[in-house]
């Protein structure tokens, strides 16, 4: 079966706009989160929705937001973009929230600030 | 809160050679302990991951991994090498307080393992 699914893969944006990525998780699965992945910080937990509930959010500013539509496909946006955005972001999908089940990760979206 | 440190940031080996990638927690409340490799310009893949049960777990691709709890640690291990495993493997933990995580996963720094022919 098709995997998580990201949209768009590479992207350049400029410092002050604002970016929106997709993601469509792997059929029947409900729980869907993000994360940042930089050369310094590492992978860092953004957030997590399920039944379009955000339940879980990470460390991140206000500028880092979410949504999650019935179909369990998720966008998240970034806005005022600063330099230091420039990421990977990965967008994970799971059955549920349950801590022992696998979560399956997308290619992830390249996301460039100049 | 809990925290993860892979202790060796790159691992060099040669080919067929066997290879250990460290890994260490620490948290507050029981964890579950994942296994992720990441091939150049892809996604995370999970190899393996510990629930409960036998400290040994086998995962894909040859590799397997021990839980050791007094030590706090859970390092991966393969046997012989292939020049395919060139990749960056990241250690990961979920707390189960409850039995959900809510989809967080905090991940150690990555090793990076170069297989040399």
């Amino acid at each position: 079966k098709a995997g998580v699914t990201q949209t768009p893969r590479y992207l350049i944006k400029t410092r002050g706009q604002q970016v929106t990525l997709s993601c469509s998780p792997i059929s029947g699965h409900r729980s869907v989160s993000w994360y940042q992945q930089t050369p310094g910080q590492g992978l860092q937990f953004l957030f997590e929705y399920f039944s379009e509930t955000q339940r879980n959010k990470g460390n991140f500013p206000g500028r880092f937001s979410g949504r999650q539509f019935s179909n369990s496909r998720s966008e998240m946006n970034v806005s005022t973009l600063e330099l230091g955005d420039s990421a990977l972001y990965l967008c994970a999908s799971s059955w549920d929230s349950y801590a022992g089940n696998t979560i399956y990760f997308g290619e992830g979206s390249w996301l460039t600030v100049v | 809160a809990q925290s993860v440190t892979q202790l060796d940031s790159q691992v060099p080996v040669f080919e067929e050679a066997p290879v250990e990638l460290r890994c260490n927690y620490s948290s507050s409340v029981s964890v579950y302990l994942f296994w992720y490799v990441q091939y150049p310009n892809q996604g995370l893949q999970l190899l393996l991951k510990y629930l409960s049960g036998s400290t040994l777990v086998k995962g894909i691709n040859g590799f397997e991994a021990e839980f050791n709890k007094s030590q706090t640690s859970f390092h991966l291990r393969k046997p012989s090498v292939h020049i395919s495993d060139t990749a960056e493997y990241f250690c990961a933990v979920s707390d189960y307080a409850g039995g959900t995580s809510y989809g967080k996963l905090t991940f150690g720094q990555g090793t990076i393992l170069t297989v040399h022919p």
